[in-house]
């Protein structure tokens, strides 16, 4: 069973500052599975980023992903104050899911 | 719109049966899995299990299988998650959440990219 270890467990960063969260696989996974989602305090999860790089529909342009292998990054270059939430990665394969145990991104 | 609505909040009590319910609407039912995830309060996302409901094809979790049963009925674009004996550890947060798979430049890409509003399980004696 794959293992997705996310950090750091928080990250504080001011409003307007650049975010680097890391997922790291206990093996090598399929690119095109490796997804990040955020979410908001008292609402769901919200899909961000798919197969490593791919913006899902209406997400701006400050988020990245990046990565292959076991190592893959999510990037928010300029925080805004709706950016601050926590962040999963997640990844599918073979029938099965796994997601990290989560970044909080918070407010410096 | 692409939407998965699930039922409303739930108090149990333990050894109690229960059964709450994800109804998607906006796209084919039948032509994307079904994934079922758990929070625990204060804590990360839990795979539980998926299901396709083209075929009720179901696929757990190591860590809840013989726990929980995930089933669907195609017939009113539904799917659930039920209970026949309630811990207090099964106190949570359930989501559901289409599988998307989706096909763009040869490539087929697997996220969950909608997710129902959750649905909220307390279980107290």
């Amino acid at each position: 069973e794959i293992v997705l270890t996310q950090s750091p467990g928080t990250l504080s960063v001011s409003p307007g500052e650049r975010a680097t969260l890391s997922c790291r696989a206990s093996q090598s996974v399929s690119s095109s599975n490796l997804a990040w989602s955020q979410q908001k305090s008292g609402q769901a999860p919200r899909l961000l980023i798919y197969g490593v790089s791919r913006r899902a529909t209406g997400i701006p342009d400050r988020f990245s992903g990046s990565g292959s292998g076991t190592d893959f990054t999510l990037t928010i270059s300029r925080l805004e104050p709706e950016d601050f939430a926590v962040y999963y990665c997640q990844h599918y394969g073979s029938s099965r899911g796994t997601f990290g145990q989560g970044t909080k991104v918070e407010i410096k | 719109e692409v939407q998965l609505v699930q039922s409303g909040a739930e108090v149990k009590k333990p050894g109690e049966s229960l059964k709450i319910s994800c109804k998607g609407s906006g796209y084919t039912f039948t032509s994307q899995w079904i994934a079922w995830v758990r929070q625990m309060p204060g804590k990360g996302l839990e795979w539980m299990g998926i299901i396709y409901p083209g075929d009720s094809d179901t696929r757990y979790s190591p860590s809840f299988q013989g726990q929980v049963t995930i089933s669907a009925d195609k017939s009113i674009s539904t799917a659930y998650l039920q209970w026949s004996s309630l811990k207090a550890s099964d106190t949570a947060m359930y989501y559901c959440a289409r599988l998307d798979s989706n096909y763009v430049s040869g490539h087929y890409y697997y996220a969950l990219d909608v997710w129902g509003q959750g649905t909220t399980v307390t279980v107290s004696s």
